[in-house]
């Protein structure tokens, strides 16, 4: 079954550290993988898929086939970064989205 | 333009009655999500509507679960007998059409049962 694992729910690093958010995925078909953020009193919002392999507000993420990973990094974290991350899988012929537990990223000042 | 809405904001009720939330997708969306999220989990799929049909409503957890979206539009989800265990936030999410992976997310409902 498909599933994504997100290993740490909290992460706390200062500010202009680089910062990764782990993602391993199990899932048997092509994977389609995103991140999603929520800010504090804000909903949940698309922050960046692989298949655009594009950098969001300094986040990238590479999705690496043989370790089932889809780690999101930043090289310098900032304040604004704090929020809850969620990694989510995209299932080949449906429309749903798995999603990880979520990490609660926190940036010290 | 507005994004997707849910109302009530909270709604607290008592073990056995029942409840509906709403949900109000982007305007033109033609596909309708809903999710359910405990507490310090991430959000679990329940149910895809595209157009007025469910497409798909594995993630329903039993038959006091139902959904409807009878114009295409609005969607109402409707759980019977409620159970404590029942308690969450429950989202509500739409995208342009059914290849869109991008899902638009509403506030949620939080559902609290007593």
């Amino acid at each position: 079954a498909q599933r994504v694992t997100q290993p740490e729910k909290l992460l706390s690093v200062f500010k202009g550290a680089p910062v990764e958010l782990k993602c391993n995925y199990s899932y048997s078909g092509s994977p389609e993988l995103f991140w999603y953020v929520q800010y504090s009193r804000q909903r949940l919002q698309l922050l960046l898929r692989h298949i655009s392999r594009e950098s969001i507000k300094g986040f990238t993420a590479d999705l690496n086939k043989g370790e089932t990973s889809f780690h999101l990094k930043k090289p310098f974290a900032q304040e604004e970064d704090s929020a809850m991350y969620y990694c989510a899988l995209a299932i080949q012929g449906a429309q749903k989205l798995v999603f990880g537990q979520g990490t609660r990223l926190t940036i010290n000042p | 333009g507005a994004g997707v809405s849910q109302t009530p904001s909270n709604k607290v009720t008592e073990k056995g009655k029942y409840v509906e939330l709403r949900c109000d997708p982007i305007s033109g969306h033609t596909a309708l999500y809903w999710y359910r999220q405990s507490l310090g989990q991430g959000p679990e799929f329940l149910i895809y509507f595209q157009g007025t049909g469910a497409a798909d409503d594995s993630g329903l957890p039993n038959d006091r679960f139902f959904a409807v979206r009878p114009e295409g539009s609005v969607s109402t989800l409707k759980i019977q007998r409620t159970e404590r265990g029942d308690s969450a936030v429950y989202l509500c999410a739409s995208s342009p059409t059914r290849t869109t992976r991008e899902q638009y997310f509403g506030p949620g409902t939080r559902l609290t049962v007593t």
